[in-house]
């Protein structure tokens, strides 16, 4: 039971550049869920999955997609890399009522140059 | 939109007591979450409160007042692993999801 992993652990990126972030979870939750973190900041929720199919933007979208591909895999796609971007980004999940919490990822660090 | 506030730093000494509050402003308030945070590391869920009161969990509780929108999380008989970060978060009523907004984190250091 490998709970939440991501791919990659590190990456650099040039500006303008686009990559995917993937994220898989074997705990057969609802509910997934791509933050970022900044130096001296709390978790920001950039978009989440409350199910298969369905996806929504959260507090801080712009410059990012989602895709929802199955029940277990939500990846983050940068299209075209800032250096605002650079950031710690975590996935999660969880069943859809809060009591459980999230599990979160072990985080990819991206630098964007 | 929602707004968390939650000291930046607490330092104490180790086998000591130390809470950690957290005073929300939000809409479609449904909990409240602890998570803690090793330098380097991912979120850990703790605790959760929905309802008034206190939950214990071991060494750590966790309060909630839904009328006076605070809540705190306490630690007791503090050990050096304890020193991390703490996240305070409020879960909102989504379309079905389990919706968090995180404070900034109080950086607890235990000293010897």
């Amino acid at each position: 039971n490998a709970g939440v992993t991501q791919t990659p652990k590190f990456q650099v990126l040039k500006t303008g550049q686009s990559m995917t972030l993937q994220c898989a979870q074997d705990m057969n939750h609802n509910s997934m869920y791509w933050y970022r973190q900044d130096p001296g900041m709390g978790l920001r929720l950039i978009y989440y999955s409350a199910s298969e199919g369905t996806t929504d933007k959260g507090e801080v979208p712009n410059g990012y997609n989602v895709s929802r591909l199955n029940k277990r895999e939500f990846s983050l796609r940068l299209e075209s890399a800032a250096p605002s971007q650079t950031s710690v980004y975590f996935c999660a999940s969880s069943e859809a009522g809060g009591s459980q919490g999230q599990y979160f990822g072990p985080g990819t660090r991206l630098t964007v140059t | 939109g929602q707004s968390l506030e939650q000291p930046s730093e607490v330092t104490a000494v180790e086998g000591a007591i130390v809470q950690i509050n957290c005073t929300y402003q939000t809409s479609g308030f449904y909990g409240l979450s602890w998570y803690q945070q090793h330098d380097g590391g991912a979120p850990t869920f703790l605790s959760y409160n929905a309802l008034d009161g206190l939950e214990e969990t071991g060494r750590f509780s966790s309060f909630l007042s839904r009328s006076d929108s605070y809540g705190y999380l306490l630690l007791q008989e503090l050990q050096m692993k304890d020193s991390a970060s703490y996240f305070c978060a409020v879960r909102v009523l989504t379309g079905g999801g389990n919706k968090l907004t995180f404070g900034t984190g109080t950086q607890l250091k235990v000293e010897l």
